[in-house]
C-alpha cells in the first residue's frame, strides 16, 4: 500500500508564475491535509479537504491560494502570481476518517527566485 | 488559535543517553501525536495517544497523554545516533475541525 504520493519533489518558479502541488492520499484515504513548513519551524494548517469539498481553508491566505480534491485524481494546491515570501516546504497528509490519525507525504520544497 | 509550546527547542544526546522532550498547551486536545521528521521529508507518525493520562510505548519511544489533556511527554530511552532529527507533538481538538495543531519541534542532535 503506496504512501501519501507528493510531486514534485522540487519546484523553482520566478516571481508571479503560478505553482501546482500534487498529493495523492493514501488508498481508502478521502481526507486530505496540507500543511506549510517554514525552516527552523513546525508546521502550519493551511487547508483540510474530503472530496470534492473544502472543510477548513482557515489557514489558507485569502489571495493567490487554492486547494481542490476532485472526485477522480489528486489533491491540487495551487498558487497564483508566487511571490519569494511563498518559498516553503508544502507537505500533504491524509486519513482514513475524520478523526484518525495522519500520514504525510515527503513534500515539495517550492523556491520563489 | 490553539499553540503548542514544545521544550526543549535542541538538545545533544549521547549514544546510550535517555533523552525527554514534553508539549504544554493552553487548549484541550483530545488527541496528541509525536512525529519524528528527517532532513528533507515529511513527519513519520511515532505514537498516537487518544485518552487522558495514557502511555504508550513504541520500541524505545514512551508517550504519555497528560491527565489535564493539555500536555504530553515523549522519552527515547537508550538513545542511538539514528535518533537524531526532529521530534514534533502534534495536537488534535474536534473543536478545531479535527486538524493538527503542531509544536515548534525539538531538534536532537548528536554530542561532538
Amino acid at each position: 500500500n503506496a504512501g501519501v504520493m507528493q510531486n514534485p519533489r522540487h519546484l523553482v518558479r520566478r516571481r508571479g508564475q503560478e505553482a501546482r502541488l500534487r498529493c495523492s492520499p493514501m488508498k481508502g484515504h478521502s481526507h486530505v491535509y496540507w500543511y506549510r513548513q517554514l525552516p527552523e519551524e513546525g508546521l502550519k494548517f493551511m487547508v483540510y479537504l474530503q472530496k470534492e469539498n473544502i472543510i477548513d481553508e482557515s489557514g489558507m491566505p485569502k489571495e493567490r491560494f487554492s486547494a481542490e480534491f476532485p472526485k477522480e485524481g489528486p489533491s491540487i494546491l495551487r498558487i497564483q502570481q508566487v511571490v519569494r515570501g511563498d518559498s516553503a516546504a508544502y507537505f500533504c497528509a491524509s486519513s482514513p476518517y475524520v478523526d484518525e490519525k495522519l500520514f504525510f507525504g515527503s513534500g515539495t520544497q517550492l523556491s520563489v527566485l | 488559535g490553539q499553540q503548542l509550546n514544545q521544550s526543549p527547542q535542541s538538545m545533544f544526546i549521547q549514544e546510550g543517553e535517555d533523552v525527554s522532550m514534553n508539549c504544554t498547551s493552553s487548549s484541550i486536545f483530545n488527541t496528541w501525536l509525536w512525529y519524528k521528521q528527517d532532513p528533507g521529508e515529511g513527519p513519520v507518525l511515532l505514537i498516537a495517544l487518544y485518552k487522558a493520562g495514557e502511555l504508550t510505548s513504541n520500541g524505545r519511544l514512551t508517550a504519555q497523554f497528560g491527565i489535564t489533556r493539555k500536555d504530553s511527554f515523549l522519552n527515547i530511552s537508550a538513545s542511538i545516533p539514528s535518533d537524531v532529527g526532529i521530534y514534533f507533538c502534534a495536537g488534535q481538538s474536534a473543536t478545531a475541525g479535527n486538524k493538527l495543531t503542531f509544536g515548534g519541534g525539538t531538534r536532537v542532535l548528536v554530542k561532538p
